[in-house]
């Protein structure tokens, strides 16, 4: 079975700090892929990034960092400068096969 | 229309009432899915249409009924529905391979809002 954990279930920042949303996954399965998704207050789940389970380098993207380590089970997300814009929950999920897992979210909030 | 549509954005329904949820998808992808958001469970997967396939997790109340007339459609039948089941219905799509399963990215509508008084 896998899971996936999100232990931080709300953060509050101010605008321009760094930010660092954990994830840690659990999972036998050698091939998976690990998810972030964010979701506006609007609801929609918003896809940020994909990353196989054979691909361990970080990935940038603007404000965005990712640090994905097998030898901890964790792919951590990093805003960097943070806006009132990125408020939202933050899920990180895990696919094998034929199943989608969603950690718990984080709410992040940004104030001005 | 681009993306994941679903409608109606937001539904009010008393427990006797019999409603449908309607998503669209406009990505051309081959697999859709219902999930469940309540305040008080993650993200749960209900249903997923997959290569002509339907998949069900067991733990979904007969009072749900999906239906997926072709890739592109994807309706929710509801029925005698219970206040618990009032919660936020996603639906997503993606387009899967027989080899690759379900691992490829979904893509999200931006869900409907259901009250059940």
């Amino acid at each position: 079975a896998q899971k996936v954990t999100q232990a931080q279930t709300e953060i509050s920042v101010v605008e321009k700090e760094d930010v660092t949303l954990d994830c840690v996954y659990e999972t036998r399965d050698t091939t998976y892929y690990l998810f972030w998704y964010k979701q506006p207050p609007s609801g929609e789940l918003v896809f940020l990034i994909r990353r196989n389970s054979f691909d361990e380098q970080n990935e940038i993207s603007g404000r965005y960092s990712w640090n994905f380590q097998k030898s901890t089970s964790s792919f951590n997300f990093t805003i960097t400068a943070s806006q009132v814009v990125d408020s939202a929950v933050y899920f990180c999920a895990l696919s094998v096969i034929n199943m989608l897992t969603f950690g718990g979210g984080t709410r992040l909030m940004v104030k001005p | 229309e681009t993306g994941v549509t679903q409608t109606p954005r937001h539904l009010v329904m008393g427990m006797t009432n019999k409603k449908s949820l309607k998503c669209e998808q406009h990505l051309g992808h081959n697999a859709m899915y219902w999930y469940k958001q309540s305040a008080k469970k993650p993200l749960e997967l209900m249903f997923v249409y997959s290569l002509e396939e339907r998949v069900e997790n067991n733990s979904v109340p007969s009072r749900f009924s999906p239906e997926c007339p072709n890739s592109s459609h994807l309706f929710l039948h509801l029925h005698t529905l219970q206040p618990e089941d009032s919660a936020l219905y996603l639906c997503a799509s993606s387009q899967v391979t027989r080899t690759s399963g379900n691992t490829d990215t979904q893509y999200f509508g931006p869900g409907t809002r259901l009250t059940v008084l």
